[in-house]
C-alpha cells in the first residue's frame, strides 16, 4: 500500500481537462510545498512535471498544472492530447523517517 | 544538458548481492544542490525510492530496504553506485538513478531519470 493516494485511473477526450487527485497526510503533502508530478509512458522512464506544487520545469507545456488543498495535491491536464496517456505518479517528501513517498499511481486514458 | 545512466547484471541469483552503477554525465556529482538516488519499480507496480546520497558520502535510505542497501560515490568517476543485499524475486525491479533536488534540508524532486535497468532475481 503506497503512503500517497491516488485514483487508479482517470480519462478523458480529447481537449478536455482532468484532475488527478494524491492524498496524503499532514506529515507530507498537507505539511510540505515538496510535492511533485511524474509522467512515465510505457517502457520509459518518468519525467517530472510539476515540482514544489505547482512549478512547471523548462519544456513542460502549460496544460499542465499543479496544486495543493489541505492534505491533498492535484494535477490538472487541459486541453487533452492523445500523447498524454500515461501513468502519473505524485510524490512528496515527508517528515516520517521514510522521507520520501511516491502515489500508487493513475492511469490517463484519452479515449 | 544533465544524463544519467545505469549500469550492471541484470540477472542476480537470489540472497546475493545486487550491484549497480549510475553514470552522471554533463555535468558535475559534486553539485552542492542536489542528492543522488535510486529509485525501483516491480514489473507492473508503482515507483519505490531506495535511497539517495550526497557527493560527500551524506546518505538517506528508506527505512523498509535501509538493513540491505548502501549506497556509495565516486566523484572521481561522476559516478554513484548501488548495492542490495540478500535478494530474493521481491527484488525483481526496473532500477533507476536520478538527480535528486534538495533544498532547505528537505529531498524534493527527481530530475533528471536515467532510462532505467531491469534486474532479474532468479537462479
Amino acid at each position: 500500500q503506497s503512503a500517497l493516494t491516488q485514483p487508479a485511473s482517470v480519462s478523458g477526450s480529447p481537449g478536455q481537462s482532468i484532475t488527478i487527485s494524491c492524498t496524503g497526510t499532514s506529515s507530507d503533502v498537507g505539511g510540505y510545498n515538496y510535492v511533485s508530478w511524474y509522467q512515465q509512458h510505457p517502457g520509459k522512464a518518468p519525467k517530472l512535471m510539476i515540482y514544489d506544487v505547482s512549478n512547471r520545469p523548462s519544456g513542460v507545456s502549460n496544460r499542465f498544472s499543479g496544486s495543493k488543498s489541505g492534505n491533498t495535491a492535484s494535477l490538472t491536464i487541459s486541453g487533452l492530447q492523445a500523447e498524454d496517456e500515461a501513468d502519473y505518479y505524485c510524490s512528496s517528501y515527508t517528515s516520517s523517517s521514510t522521507f520520501v513517498v511516491f502515489g500508487g499511481g493513475t492511469k490517463l486514458t484519452v479515449l | 544538458q544533465l544524463q544519467l545512466q545505469e549500469s550492471g547484471p541484470g540477472l542476480v541469483k537470489p540472497s546475493e548481492t545486487l550491484s549497480l552503477t549510475c553514470t552522471v554525465s554533463g555535468g558535475s556529482i559534486s553539485s552542492s544542490s542536489y542528492y543522488w538516488g535510486w529509485i525501483r519499480q516491480p514489473p507492473g507496480k508503482g515507483l519505490e525510492w531506495i535511497g539517495s546520497i550526497y557527493y560527500s558520502g551524506s546518505t538517506y535510505y528508506n527505512p523498509s530496504l535501509k538493513s540491505r542497501v548502501t549506497i556509495s560515490v565516486d566523484t572521481s568517476k561522476n559516478q554513484f553506485s548501488l548495492k542490495l543485499s540478500s535478494v530474493t524475486a521481491a527484488d525483481t525491479a526496473v532500477y533507476y538513478c536520478a538527480r535528486h533536488d534538495w533544498q532547505w534540508l528537505v529531498l524534493g524532486w527527481f530530475d533528471p531519470w536515467g532510462q532505467g535497468t531491469l534486474v532479474t532475481v532468479s537462479s
